[in-house]
Order: structure tokens, then sequence, then C-alpha cells
């Protein structure tokens, strides 16, 4: 039972272009949700969150949109750089979950010069 | 000055053996995590501990037992291996469970059972 899913495993974009990562998800009662970038051989990193409240946050390079009627999210990077080639996480948590957050199974970006 | 590390950062072991893996913050937050990522790519809750207490426990085999020694510590033991055992694992640490307060990950454990 996927609650978060990340449809498209692989994402190529051309240095300076816009990338767009997507994220749906299926739990109404999910509160807020994140993004994580991870490199090969290390841990997630996080980059970017979103409460259910908002429809937009914003930090830099990076936007997160939330649509709540589609159960939708996506993040948008501009201009995209070879160094955000990695694999990104989105993730989502309910408030009284303490804590536990549900990941998708990631999308991998990769950036090219 | 790695925020959270854990050792080892491989583990080669055989079915049936017990092996932990160790996880130290030095944040000081009050919350860890391990998570499993498996072959899929799923990275999936197993415990959570705040302030060295147990609070999320997912559906997790009893072969595998967290220990909180203080709240900058979870290690994870975990009894008679299976081959599905075999996946990476992951601690994390957050001050607090609320809203906005992210979790930073270890590099993780990669744990192959032979």
């Amino acid at each position: 039972d996927q609650q978060v899913k990340q449809n498209s495993p692989s994402l190529s974009v051309q240095e300076g272009r816009i990338s767009i990562l997507n994220c749906d998800y299926t739990n109404s009662m999910f509160d807020y949700f994140l993004w994580y970038k991870k490199y090969p051989a290390e841990g997630p990193t996080f980059l970017i969150s979103i409460s259910s409240i908002k429809d937009k946050n914003e930090d830099g390079r990076f936007t997160v949109f939330l649509n709540k009627s589609a159960k939708h999210l996506s993040l948008h990077i501009v201009p995209s750089q070879p160094g955000d080639s990695a694999v990104y996480f989105c993730a989502a948590s309910a408030i009284d979950q303490g804590g536990k957050l549900i990941f998708g199974q990631g999308t991998e970006l990769s950036v090219k010069p | 000055d790695t925020a959270v590390s854990q050792t080892p950062k491989y583990l080669v072991t055989q079915m049936g053996n017990d092996k932990s893996i160790k996880c130290e913050q030095n944040l000081g937050h009050d919350t860890m995590y391990w998570y499993k990522q498996d072959s899929k790519k799923f990275l999936k809750i197993m415990f959570s501990y705040n302030n060295k207490e147990l609070i999320i426990n997912e559906t997790v085999p009893n072969r595998f037992s967290p220990k909180s020694p203080d709240k900058a510590h979870l290690n994870l033991h975990i009894n008679s291996l299976e081959l599905g055992d075999s996946a990476v694992y992951f601690c994390a640490s957050s001050q607090g469970t609320g809203m906005f307060q992210p979790q930073h990950f270890g590099d993780g454990t990669r744990l192959s059972i032979l």
C-alpha cells in the first residue's frame, strides 16, 4: 500500500533548464510534505518542506507546490545545475504520527552540462 | 564533525548470525529513528525513540531490537539474520517530532546476508 508515489524513476534535463519532479499521495490526513536529496553512498539530505495549509514554498532555486485537491506535489528546480544530479525523495507525514515519514520510491535526476 | 554517524558502513555476514549497528548523533536532538531501504529503494521506518522512549514500532519482526542507552545513541540489534534482511539501514534524528522538524540522516549501513 504505497501512500506516497513517485511515478517517474528517472528524469534528465539540460543544465540551466527547469527540473520538475512529481509526487502523488493517497492519504488526505497528511499534514506536511518534505523533499530529500540523496547522493550515492550517502544518507538523504533535507531540501525543502511545505505544510498542508500552504500551496507553495520557495527556497532559492527550489520551489515546492502542493495541490491538495489533486493530492499532488511537485518540486521545481530552476535553473538546474549538474550538482543537482541525485535521487530525490518525496516524503509525507501526519502531525499525530510521532514524526513518522512515508517516503516515495525516489526519482533520479540527471542534469547534463 | 559528522552529525549522524553509523557504524559499520558495510556489514557482510551469514544467515543465522546476530549483528548490531550503532548510531550516534551530535546534534543535541531528542528523537532518533531507524529506516530500512529495501531492494526496491523504498525507505520505510522501523522504529523511533524520543528521549530513550520507544514511540514508533512498525510491525518489525521481533528479531530486530533497538536500544537507546541515551538520547544521543540508538543502536539496532538483529538476531538470527535472514536473507530478506539484506538492505541499507539508515539512522536519523530530529529535534522533536513536530512539523518542520526535518530528520537528519546518517550515511547508511549496507547489510548483506550470505
